[in-house]
């Protein structure tokens, strides 16, 4: 039961061009969102995140786009650079407003996103 | 960051040996959460803690142990080890239970 799916194992983009990455969920419990980036042999590093109040937020180059309607998540990069090739996993949560929460996220499986010189 | 990190970073060992991964941080973070990550599975929680002695199972704990008798470490135990765990191990922390979480660099597990 995959309640994080990013469908595009793979992605390629040019440099300075636009990089957006998809993510879809099933819980409508999910209510705060993450992304992670990902290089070979390190850890995943914390990118961007947004609440289920927004359906927008911005950091530099980095914007993350919430449509609850349609529990979709996407990441857009703009624009791209090639120090930006890596894995990228969408992650998503409960807020701990019940108690029990205690910030267990579900992660996606990935998308590899090269960008070409 | 260097605020977490793991030991070992790699090991190899034999079915059936039990098996102790460390994570300690040095953040004062009361949440921490041991995930395994696998090919075409992303990362999956196999264990968190939500405080010194609080801790509770994931979506893959089976044959999987943890203790915290400090804040800062996070041990994950192996009591026999089989070739399903070779992976990938992370821990992570986090300051609240709704913040973002930082990742250590990772233990690479063989269990040949």
């Amino acid at each position: 039961d995959q309640q994080v799916k990013q469908n595009s194992p793979s992605l390629s983009v040019q440099e300075g061009r636009i990089s957006i990455l998809n993510c879809d969920y099933t819980n409508s419990m999910f209510d705060y969102f993450l992304w992670y980036k990902k290089y070979p042999a390190e850890g995943p590093t914390f990118l961007i995140s947004i609440s289920s109040i927004k359906d927008k937020n911005e950091d530099g180059r980095f914007t993350v786009f919430l449509n609850k309607s349609a529990k979709h998540l996407s990441l857009h990069i703009v624009p791209s650079q090639p120090g930006d090739s890596a894995v990228y996993f969408c992650a998503a949560g409960v807020s701990n407003a019940g108690g029990t929460s205690y910030g267990k996220l579900t992660f996606g499986q990935g998308t590899i996103l090269t960008v070409h010189p | 960051d260097a605020g977490i990190t793991q030991s070992p970073r790699h090991k190899v060992t034999e079915t059936g040996t039990p098996v102790t991964l460390r994570c300690h941080q040095t953040e004062n973070h009361r949440y921490m959460y041991w995930y395994r990550q696998d090919p075409g599975h992303g990362l999956r929680l196999i264990h968190y803690s939500y405080g010194v002695k609080d801790t509770d199972k994931g979506e893959v704990s089976d044959g999987y142990s943890v203790s915290r008798s400090k804040t800062e470490d996070f041990l994950l135990t192996l009591e026999s080890a089989t070739s399903s765990q070779t992976s990938v191990y992370f821990c992570a922390m986090s300051l609240t239970s709704s913040a973002e979480q930082y990742f250590g660099p990772g233990t690479r597990l063989t269990v040949t």
